[in-house]
């Protein structure tokens, strides 16, 4: 069967840096995103990678894996605003999306 | 530009009544999805649409969910009747195209509507 795992919750401190660890299990594979979702809104955009390696994005950076079926987010500087669900999803051999149940990212003061 | 819209953005009903939702995709986005998000879980995939036809409906549960999207532009999302089990966040996206045809397959999602079924 098609799976995605992601940790329920972590929790960090504004400032520092949190990595938030995905794998998954599909049908095929054609890339990994990673969406940004504050509570009560819509999921957003953040990164897509289809090929090995680190793409950085400002303070965001995503990695992948494709023979370990892992990816990776980093968030670096953590700001309060930063407090959000991160949703793992890999796009699988029909180009559907496979979500994990997102990570729930706490950052304290 | 313009994002997704959706309405409403709220809805409570009883068990038993039907409800619609509506929404309405990027102007020339040619893939339009309907996904239910349960608090707590991922999104998930109920009907797919590329123009005004059905790429992928394997999810949606037909007895009682029904979706169209005449003229291949906004679309409707019919649930009749509800149950309790379908109280959920109902979030539209929409891609370019459909996603095997570009290396960028990315989805834009509407707010959503919070539907509450008691």
């Amino acid at each position: 069967g098609q799976n995605i795992d992601q940790p329920t919750e972590m929790t960090a401190t504004e400032g520092a840096i949190v990595q938030i660890n995905c794998t998954y299990q599909t049908s095929g594979f054609n890339g990994l995103f990673w969406y940004q979702q504050h509570a009560g809104e819509a999921p957003t955009f953040l990164s897509y990678n289809v090929l090995d390696g680190l793409e950085e994005k400002g303070r965001f950076s995503s990695f992948l894996s494709r023979s370990k079926g892992y990816s990776y987010l980093l968030l670096k500087e953590l700001q309060m605003k930063d407090s959000a669900s991160y949703l793992c999803a890999a796009l699988d051999s029909n180009y559907q999306l496979i979500w994990g149940a997102g990570t729930k990212l706490i950052i304290k003061p | 530009e313009a994002g997704v819209a959706q309405s409403p953005r709220y809805k409570i009903i009883e068990k038993r009544q039907s409800v619609a939702f509506w929404c309405n995709p990027i102007s020339g986005h040619a893939t339009l999805y309907w996904y239910q998000q349960i608090l707590g879980q991922g999104p998930k995939l109920l009907i797919q649409f590329q123009n005004n036809g059905v790429v992928d409906d394997s999810q949606l549960p037909k007895d009682r969910f029904s979706a169209e999207r005449l003229k291949g532009v906004d679309s409707t999302l019919k649930i009749q009747p509800a149950k309790l089990e379908d109280s959920a966040v109902y979030l539209c996206a929409s891609s370019l195209i459909g996603a095997r045809d570009m290396s960028w397959p990315e989805q834009y999602f509407g707010p959503g509507t919070r539907l509450t079924v008691t």
